[in-house]
Parts: structure tokens; C-alpha cells; sequence
């Protein structure tokens, strides 16, 4: 079975500032890691994906997560925050092979100007 | 990727209706997928839909209340059956395209019950 948790439901920055969103994940499989985002009154949209491969990913708007496997953890970050990164972010995983996503319980990151 | 769209946008319903809610996706895809995203909450999954088969609830979700219909490959619906304000929340669907767990979601449905 997996699980996900995100450390910090609510996460502050100021614009310019590096953005770091924590998450640990639990699998007795290798997992398949995601970092989702979702802008107010909006559906998800996906960030960024680990499948297998090099650990360091690159996703859209900046953003970034490497797969930690000895620490159990796939932390998102962006080196210099932008107002329009204010939004709720969810980070989730599946087990390879296997459709069904687990998410953890996001984390609301706002960018103070 | 694809496109989904989802119908209605949101809705406010009495307690005791029901409420069938569309997914539309600009493909043809085997897994469909339902979740319920209550206020300030993450995303708990209701159930998994494949075209041709029954849908598979996940625990705490039964048909009765939730069902399902997946008539085609581009098509589902979920129905909110005798609804209760414990129900109002944010329902998306999702397709997963390349079965690695990568889902595309639809913009949701933001459901009240008064």
C-alpha cells in the first residue's frame, strides 16, 4: 500500500525567495512520485513526474523535485517564487504498474510581495 | 495529454435529490477515474471506471450511493444519489493515458447541499 504525507499544510515565502515543499512517501513497491497543482476554482494540473531514471526532474514553471529514495521523500522546489505560484499543491504516488493514485493532504503556498 | 471536460461547473441541490454529474474526455481511454475533494481537503478517490465493466469502489464508497456509468470510451457519469450537506464538495474525474499513474483531471464540479 502507499501513502503520501506533506509536511506543512501552509507554506510562506516572499517573491523571489526559494519555494521548498516537503513529501514523504511510503511504498513497498517503487513508486511512481507526482507533484500536482491546483490554482483556485481550477482542476489539477500536473507539475512534474518521477518514474524511473535520473531522480532530479524538471517540471513546468520552474519547478523541480528529486526522487530521495534513502530518505523516502520527493521535495518540490523552485529557486525564486512568482506571485502566480500562489495555488494549493498536492504531491501523490502510484505503485509501478498500477493506475490508482494516492495524494497527500496539499500544502497552500503563498507568496507574500 | 487530454482534454476533459466535466458538467455541470457546480451546482446547489436540496437534500434527498440526486445529482448525475457528466466527464467528457477528447479521447479514447480505458481507466476513468472519480474523486470527491470535500472544503479544504485532499483528494480521496470514490472509484475506478473501465469501460465495459462495473466501476470498483474504493472503501467507504458504495454503488448505491455513488453509481457509475462508463457506456464508452470518451464518456462517464457519476450520480450523487440522496444527497445530504455532508455531501457538498469538489468531484473531478481523471483519465491516466499512459498507465504509469500520470492522470489528467477535469476542472471539477463544486456540489452544495442545502
Amino acid at each position: 500500500a502507499q501513502s503520501v504525507t506533506q509536511l506543512g499544510s501552509h507554506v510562506s515565502v516572499s517573491e523571489g525567495a526559494l519555494v521548498l515543499l516537503r513529501c514523504n512517501y511510503s511504498s513497498s513497491v517503487p513508486p511512481y512520485l507526482f507533484w500536482y497543482v491546483q490554482y483556485p476554482n481550477q482542476g489539477l494540473q500536473l507539475l512534474l513526474k518521477y518514474t524511473t531514471g535520473a531522480t532530479l526532474v524538471k517540471g513546468i514553471n520552474g519547478f523541480e523535485a528529486e526522487f530521495k529514495k534513502s530518505e523516502t521523500s520527493f521535495p518540490l522546489t523552485k529557486p525564486s517564487a512568482h506571485m502566480s505560484d500562489a495555488a494549493e499543491y498536492f504531491c501523490a504516488v502510484s505503485a509501478q504498474g498500477a493506475q490508482k493514485l494516492v495524494f497527500g493532504q496539499g500544502t497552500r503556498l503563498t507568496i507574500n510581495p | 495529454s487530454a482534454v476533459i471536460s466535466q458538467k455541470p461547473s457546480r451546482d446547489i441541490c436540496q437534500r434527498g435529490t440526486s445529482l448525475t454529474i457528466q466527464c467528457q474526455v477528447d479521447s479514447q481511454v480505458t481507466m476513468m477515474f472519480w474523486y470527491r475533494q470535500q472544503p479544504g481537503q485532499s483528494l480521496t478517490l470514490i472509484a475506478t471506471a473501465n469501460q465495459g465493466s462495473e466501476a470498483t469502489y474504493e472503501s467507504g464508497f458504495v454503488i448505491d450511493k455513488f453509481p457509475i456509468s462508463r457506456p464508452n470510451l470518451t464518456f462517464s457519469t457519476l450520480t450523487v444519489s440522496n444527497m445530504s450537506p455532508e455531501d457538498s464538495s469538489i468531484y473531478l474525474c481523471s483519465v491516466d493515458l499512459d498507465r504509469v499513474g500520470e492522470q489528467y483531471f477535469g476542472p471539477g464540479t463544486r456540489l452544495t447541499v442545502t
